[in-house]
Formats: structure tokens, sequence, C-alpha cells
């Protein structure tokens, strides 16, 4: 069946440098998705958000960008600090309040 | 921001044993709630969407008497596993959305870690 996906499951920034971490998207019906990340023996929390009518949103130090022409999204994590350590994962939704979750990015920030 | 409490975060039982985990939704109603799991350094597999009121629909090869669904309430799911095996050790997850509003974030509590000896 259709799923996301992640690009890379491991992800080694230095501290301070700029973060990038992908996924692609296999359902082309999907019009809402979001970034989340996990802390170990935690519940996933929300990053940030896109709805498919946009192909750009900014919050505090992260950027995502969707590109529906390839399915792929992906969050930019700017000055990366040692609390960014974390899995990342993204999630689709097509409307249905089901959110799909892709593999998840495991960064690791070295100091 | 909304806060999803989930109840209790670890759990040891004994084979054969049913073991009973809580999801509310502190400060607002969620007419839907999802119940996931997710074994070590996978992602979250949807285990169940929990609908209040009505019962609960099951993804794909799960099994619904052994994993029991009640949302009695808009604020309150449960996920009861059954003559739980130490196979059912994992994660489980509940998640919820505000009622009414389309394609907002969901919130999730903070997980479960069930261990079935």
């Amino acid at each position: 069946g259709e799923s996301v996906g992640l690009h890379l499951p491991t992800l080694s920034v230095q501290e301070g440098d700029n973060s990038i971490i992908n996924c692609a998207y296999s359902n082309s019906a999907s019009d809402y998705f979001i970034w989340y990340k996990q802390e170990s023996g935690k519940g996933p929390q929300f990053i940030i958000d896109i709805r498919s009518n946009m192909d750009k949103r900014q919050g505090q130090r992260v950027t995502v960008l969707l590109n529906k022409t390839v399915k792929h999204l992906s969050l930019q994590i700017a000055a990366t600090q040692p609390g960014d350590s974390a899995v990342y994962f993204c999630a689709e939704s097509g409307g249905d309040y089901k959110l799909s979750f892709g593999a998840g990015t495991t960064v690791t920030v070295r100091a | 921001g909304a806060v999803v409490s989930q109840h209790p975060s670890r759990v040891i039982c004994k084979s054969g044993t049913s073991v009973k985990i809580e999801c509310r939704s502190l400060d607002f109603q969620a007419t839907t709630m999802f119940w996931y799991r997710q074994f070590p350094k996978q992602s979250l597999m949807l285990m169940a969407t929990s609908n209040e009121g009505s019962k609960a629909t099951y993804e794909q090869g799960v099994e619904k008497d052994k994993f029991l669904i009640n949302h009695a309430s808009l604020t309150l799911s449960t996920l009861t596993v059954t003559s739980a095996h130490p196979e059912d050790s994992s994660f489980y997850i509940c998640s919820a959305r505000d009622k009414g509003v389309a394609n907002t974030e969901a919130f999730f509590g903070q997980g479960t870690r069930l261990t079935v000896v």
C-alpha cells in the first residue's frame, strides 16, 4: 500500500550547523503533512505542519518545504542544538483524520 | 497547546493477564482518537481508530478481540490488551485530534511501555 517514507535513517550534524531531513510520500491524495520529533521513551511532539496548497512554511528555527511534483517533503533545522537530537518523523493525512508515519530519521548532534 | 494524557506510562504484567491503557484529552474534545504501536527503532504503526460512541475501526492485521478499544466520552479512550503475551510487549501511543477541526495536528500522549513477562 502507499506509505510515507524517509530517505535516510540517520543524520549526524555538527552543533551550530543546519540540518536537512527528507521525506518521500507516495499518496498523491495526501493534503496535510506534519513533522514530529520523538525523544527516547516519549510520544511524538509536533514541530511544524504544512498543507498542500503551500510549498513552504517557517517556524522558529525550522522550515518545512513541500514539493508536490515529486512528492517530497523536507524539514530544515537552523543552527542545530544538542537538544535537537531525536528521531524525526514525517506524517501525512488525506483528510480522513488518520496519520501515516514514515520510517523516521535519527538525528545526532555532535558537540 | 492541547494536551493528551496517557496512563500508565509503564506497566509490567504477567503473561495471560489483561492490561488497560487510558488516553485522555485534557483541554479539548476528541471525537476521534488513534492508537499506535511502536517497536524499538521503528515507526509508529496505526492499530485502530477510536470513535466516540461507536465501534473502533481496526487496521488490517490487528486483532479486535485482542486489543479492545472503548471510547465512552469525548475525552477518554481506553485500550485493553487482553490475555497479554510477551510478543505484545511494545510502546503503545495514543493521539487525538480536536473535534470538528479538519486537517490539524494530532496531539500525542506520552506513551505506555508495556512489558509482558
